[in-house]
């Protein structure tokens, strides 16, 4: 596998289910994040992890909640989420700017389509 | 608040000619510059990036960036109707500061 790979593709899930996605990179990057794209609305950035870390996190609800294990793997987990969470969700991953390499350049996966009933 | 705009679109150009999406962004701090295209249920894949005042180009494809006036924007010369997309500016300054426009809708119309 290239690039950043995101699992599951689709996903229906009840507003009781707990469910989790997962994203990884194989570009050697160490930064990663979650974004969620509703229908005719921008990005919304949701979570960003650097060297592990969590280094900010945009008041998302908190039925929403990442978990980084390495700088490879990144998980959103799901749980007593609402009809209006239903969208893509998009993971990226890029090198640290400090490091030099293009400039921070994010590399997006295909994204989960989630819908909740 | 760190914003960038643009402006929704559709813009509809005829098969080739020179489709012009443009992008301002309000932090002055603002370093890079990149231009996305994102088709319809797809996630967002990179054309180009720019960080220096001035033209950029890459085959079909040129970044204009103006950094005094805060704007960048992308030419896509000899538009074909598979350009035909949302395309994303973004903006980062240094780290993860990263931030995204709603984007333009582009319509080339054969």
């Amino acid at each position: 596998e290239t690039g950043v790979t995101q699992t599951p593709r689709h996903l229906v899930m009840g507003m009781t289910n707990k469910k989790s996605l997962k994203c990884e990179q194989h570009l050697g990057h160490n930064a990663m994040y979650w974004y969620k794209q509703s229908a005719k609305k921008p990005l919304e950035l949701m979570f960003v992890y650097s060297l592990e870390e969590r280094v900010e996190n945009n008041s998302v609800p908190s039925r929403f909640s990442p978990e980084c294990p390495n700088s490879s793997h990144l998980f959103l987990h799901l749980h007593t989420l609402q009809p209006e969470d239903s969208a893509l969700y998009l993971c990226a991953s890029s090198q640290d700017i400090l490091a030099g390499d293009e400039f921070g350049t994010q590399y997006f996966g295909p994204g989960t389509r989630l819908l909740v009933l | 608040q760190k914003e960038v705009e643009q402006n929704s679109g559709p813009l509809s150009v005829p098969e080739g000619a020179i489709a012009s999406l443009n992008c301002t962004y309000s932090d002055r701090g603002s370093q890079s510059f990149f231009w996305y295209r994102q088709y319809s249920g797809k996630s967002p894949e990179l054309i180009m990036f720019i960080y220096s005042n001035g033209d950029k180009e890459d085959g079909r494809f040129t970044a204009q960036l103006n950094k005094a006036s805060q704007y960048v924007s992308l030419l896509i010369r000899d538009s074909q109707p598979s350009d035909s997309a949302t395309y994303l500016c973004a903006v980062n300054n240094y780290g993860q500061n990263f931030v995204f426009g709603p984007g333009t809708r582009l319509s080339v119309l054969p």
